[in-house]
């Protein structure tokens, strides 16, 4: 059974640094696309980025716009597990992180979905 | 930056009505149009793939159709389950963009 649970979460300052964790099983981790999204309270969903399989793909990541430079996603085949790194919290950052992958290695829709992580960035 | 919208923003329907949720894209996407289902305190769930394709073990009430620009997720006979925000998405290209969501409650 695919499971993928995210870690890290919590409460921060704006302008701090988190990281958030997602460990994966029941699946061959290495092959596939690992992506976060995240949800603002109350709002809708948004992807924040992916990191591709070393195996076919380098794996090499995409960002969107609004975290470009500022987050990082990588990965660690050998335990599994997926990273978000954020520097430079804005509270516009606060949402519930998801992790997530793919059917299918390098797909961009995602059929398995972590439980989430709520990241609040307040003062 | 591929912006989906969709309609309605809410709904309100008795159990066993027909609801029919619709997603516009701002360019055509292909085959690259998938649901999801995100009941409270939950986390999305994939009901429809690549226009129409059900994920597995999606009742069947659950359906998808459209082309190019225009889809449509019908839910036929809904049941109380069905109460949940359902979302349109986009893997036509990047960035990986959402329809800003259709909350179905059940009256």
């Amino acid at each position: 059974e695919v499971q993928l649970v995210e870690s890290g979460g919590g409460l921060v300052q704006p302008g701090r640094s988190l990281r958030l964790s997602c460990s994966a099983s029941g699946f061959t981790f290495g092959d596939y696309i690992v992506s976060w999204f995240r949800q603002a309270p109350g709002q809708g969903l948004e992807w924040v980025g992916f990191i591709r399989g070393k195996a076919y793909s380098g794996g090499t990541t995409e960002y969107a716009a609004s975290v470009q430079g500022r987050f990082t996603i990588s990965r660690d085949d050998s335990d599994s597990t997926a990273y978000l790194r954020m520097n430079s919290l804005k509270t516009e950052d606060t949402a519930v992180y998801y992790c997530a992958k793919p059917p299918y290695g390098n797909y961009w829709y995602f059929d398995s979905w972590g439980q989430g992580t709520l990241v609040t960035v307040s003062s | 930056e591929i912006v989906l919208t969709q309609s309605p923003d809410f709904q309100s329907v008795t159990p066993k009505e027909k609801v029919t949720i619709t997603c516009r894209a701002s360019q055509n996407i292909d085959i690259n149009l998938h649901w999801y289902q995100q009941k409270p305190n939950q986390s999305p769930k994939l009901l429809i793939k690549s226009i129409s394709q059900s994920n597995s073990g999606v009742p069947s009430r659950f359906s998808g159709s459209g082309s190019g620009t225009y889809f449509t997720l019908t839910i036929n006979n809904l049941e109380t389950e069905d109460a949940a925000t359902y979302y349109c998405h986009q893997s036509q290209s990047l960035p990986l963009t959402f329809g800003g969501g259709t909350k179905v409650e059940i009256k």
